[in-house]
């Protein structure tokens, strides 16, 4: 079946630091993948997606380029913020956008001063 | 746009009781809703999808009549948990979402702790 693996956290970095959560995924057919994000105290959040090969998601100033030769969705931020400190979950789903959604365990961020 | 609010955030009940955990789309009709459940450090797992006015599609493992689910309005899902034992004390998170090709939208999550 599908499944999704992250890099175990938690990851701690000072402000404007390189931030890189590693994915990697195993599914049958073309997935798209997703990155969400979940702030303290509320719900997941769409943060990228790519829906083909080489694609390349992108949204306040983080990163993730859909590699197939190695089934990867790396996230990548090129200098992180406190504000940036949540925990992110990389996802695929096979069909569609709205279709099931297999997650990975998630990364806890902890930015600091 | 596109706020999905879950209530409760947290209840306690003792075991044995049955559990209820409303799933609303405010802004926007939800013609499919999904439920998930988080372990402590784990991923979430996908328990069931819900289309409005159909039966609930459930994943293997998950008990349909020990997890009743309705979805009897484009703005509204609920999760009942039914003679909840402290096993099923976990982090319970719905999504909405408009079609198959719009995104998931999630709530806050209902973290359900059964004494």
């Amino acid at each position: 079946g599908d499944s999704v693996t992250q890099m175990e956290g938690p990851v701690t970095l000072s402000e404007e630091a390189f931030l890189t959560i590693n994915c990697t995924y195993t599914a049958t057919g073309y997935p798209s993948l997703f990155w969400y994000v979940q702030y303290p105290g509320e719900g997941l959040q769409l943060l990228l997606k790519a829906t083909k090969a080489d694609d390349k998601g992108s949204n306040k100033g983080f990163e993730a380029t859909y590699r197939k030769e190695t089934t990867s969705f790396h996230l990548e931020k090129g200098s992180v913020q406190v504000s940036d400190s949540a925990v992110y979950f990389c996802a695929l789903s096979d069909t569609g956008t709205a279709s099931k959604l297999t997650f990975g365990t998630g990364t806890r961020l902890q930015v600091t001063l | 746009g596109a706020v999905v609010s879950q209530h409760p955030s947290r209840v306690i009940c003792k075991s044995g009781t049955s559990v209820k955990i409303e799933c609303r789309s405010l802004d926007f009709q939800a013609t499919t809703m999904f439920w998930y459940r988080q372990f402590p450090k784990k991923s979430l797992m996908l328990m069931a999808t819900s289309n409005e006015g159909s039966k609930a599609t459930y994943e293997q493992g998950v008990e349909k009549d020990k997890f009743l689910i309705n979805h009897a309005s484009l703005t509204l899902s609920t999760l009942t948990v039914t003679s909840a034992h402290p096993e099923d004390s976990s982090f319970y998170i719905c999504s909405a979402s408009r079609d198959r090709n719009q995104p998931q939208h999630f709530g806050d999550g209902t973290r359900l702790s059964i004494l």
